[in-house]
């Protein structure tokens, strides 16, 4: 079975610009989280997608958004982006998000912002 | 926050047993522990979850203590391929469930 896929693997934009993020899901996986890693502030939570529906959100301003399709797969959206938004942005999935199932990652995009 | 407290920094020789410490005192009764690894700039990777009981699988045994307060992840015969940074995170309850918490964890370093 597949992994969890992300596209791009790495993107450079400059500040003001906005970017798309897109991420596949494991097979049969309806549940979608977004993460964002920075040396300074570690692994955090963006938020969680089920259903279409965005049904979790961590603590981050609303020039990140996301959305999750029909068939699961799901992107995040940052507009007008800041040098801070450089980061390794991580995807994870899981069959319906109960704290029994494991979460598996993605790769990463990396994203830098100049 | 993270609800658990991991020490910063572990080193293990190959072969040798890695054994690696997590506080978790104020996880609830129906909170799980992850524990996740995360090899330079990749996406983490699961070893192993587990609820009260001890586990184990192919990469790892989980020991928590049997009032849940702490745990460690052993991994047997360390190798180089092994050297990460490892996270312990609690888990859950269910309407919290799929914001996975991370602390700093911990950086072993496996050496020859």
């Amino acid at each position: 079975k597949a992994g969890v896929t992300q596209t791009p693997r790495y993107l450079i934009k400059t500040r003001g610009q906005q970017v798309t993020l897109s991420c596949s899901p494991i097979s049969g996986h309806r549940s979608v989280s977004w993460y964002q890693q920075t040396p300074g502030q570690g692994l955090q939570f963006l938020f969680e997608y089920f259903s279409e529906t965005q049904r979790n959100k961590g603590n981050f301003p609303g020039r990140f958004s996301g959305r999750q399709f029909s068939n699961s797969r799901s992107e995040m959206n940052v507009s007008t982006l800041e040098l801070g938004d450089s980061a390794l942005y991580l995807c994870a999935s899981s069959l319906v998000g109960a704290p029994q199932e494991t979460q598996y990652f993605g790769p990463g995009t990396r994203l830098l912002v100049l | 926050d993270a609800k658990t407290t991991q020490p910063t920094s572990m080193d293990c020789a190959e072969g040798r047993a890695a054994n690696l410490p997590c506080n978790h005192s104020t996880i609830s009764g129906n909170e799980y522990v992850y524990w996740y690894r995360q090899i330079h700039s990749q996406g983490p990777q699961y070893i192993i979850h587990g609820l009260k009981n001890n586990e184990t699988n192919e990469m790892a045994s989980l020991i928590i203590t049997e009032d849940r307060k702490s745990s460690t992840l052993i991994l047997p015969h360390a190798t180089l391929r092994d050297t990460a940074v490892y996270y312990c995170i609690v888990r859950g309850p269910f309407g919290n469930t799929d914001k996975l918490i991370f602390g700093t964890g911990t950086r072993l370093q496996v050496f020859p």
